[in-house]
């Protein structure tokens, strides 16, 4: 069974387009997260979420909405693509307990705006 | 929030151990140390984590010095398949700060 599931896998869209990725993890987590992870390899938080309510909420355009229906499920949300937002957008979830919080990732969604 | 450097890059012969440093010398007290990595672009894979005290689990050991100013991942025997990027992470806040990592490379 795959804990931490990421679809589509691919996404290759033109500039303008609003797109979305879901998420969806059956480890009974409390805590999910986006990052981003740029052409340079760079990998970087973008939103986490604690049981439905946003918890952080780094420096992200606002054409980046992230929703989250139930607690298993973190999809994102994106208005206007733009070239610069062509990345591999990585889903983890984890479950923080003592200050420790090993997050489980999942395979990624290769964006690719054209 | 605690930052972590890394070599960028290190080689490895298949079949002998493999130890990846840190340092880690803003940390602090509360703060666990986590490692991952990253094959091709796979989703980070979690490896090992720990406060203090060395850990040792199926697939890499993690010893920390006494004064948790750095760290070593060591991989007992080197596969083709560990080649990848490394990254050692400071837990700060709830939040992973991933940094550049170390590039892995396992020779045969």
């Amino acid at each position: 069974d795959t804990a931490v599931s990421q679809t589509p896998k691919y996404l290759v869209t033109q500039m303008g387009n609003d797109k979305s990725i879901k998420c969806e993890q059956n480890l009974g987590h409390d805590t999910m997260y986006w990052y981003k992870q740029d052409s340079k390899k760079f990998l970087k938080i973008m939103f986490s979420y604690n049981n439905k309510e946003l918890i952080i909420n780094e420096t992200v355009p606002n054409r980046f909405s992230p929703k989250s229906p139930d607690k298993a499920h973190l999809n994102l949300h994106i208005n206007s693509l733009e070239l610069g937002d062509s990345a591999v957008y990585f889903c983890a979830s984890s479950q923080p307990s003592g200050g420790q919080e090993t997050q489980y990732f999942g395979p990624g969604t290769r964006l690719l705006v054209l | 929030d605690a930052k972590t450097t890394q070599p960028p890059s290190m080689d490895c012969a298949e079949g002998r151990a493999a130890n990846l440093p840190c340092n880690h010398s803003t940390i602090s007290g509360n703060e666990y140390v986590y490692w991952y990595r990253q094959i091709h672009s796979q989703g980070p894979q979690y490896i090992i984590h720990g406060l203090k005290n060395n850990e040792t689990n199926e697939m890499a050991s993690l010893i920390i010095t006494e004064d948790r100013k750095s760290s070593t991942l060591i991989l007992p025997h080197a596969t083709l398949r560990d080649t990848a990027v490394y990254y050692c992470i400071a837990l700060s806040s709830n939040q992973f700060y991933f940094g550049t990592g170390t590039s892995l490379t396992v020779i045969p």
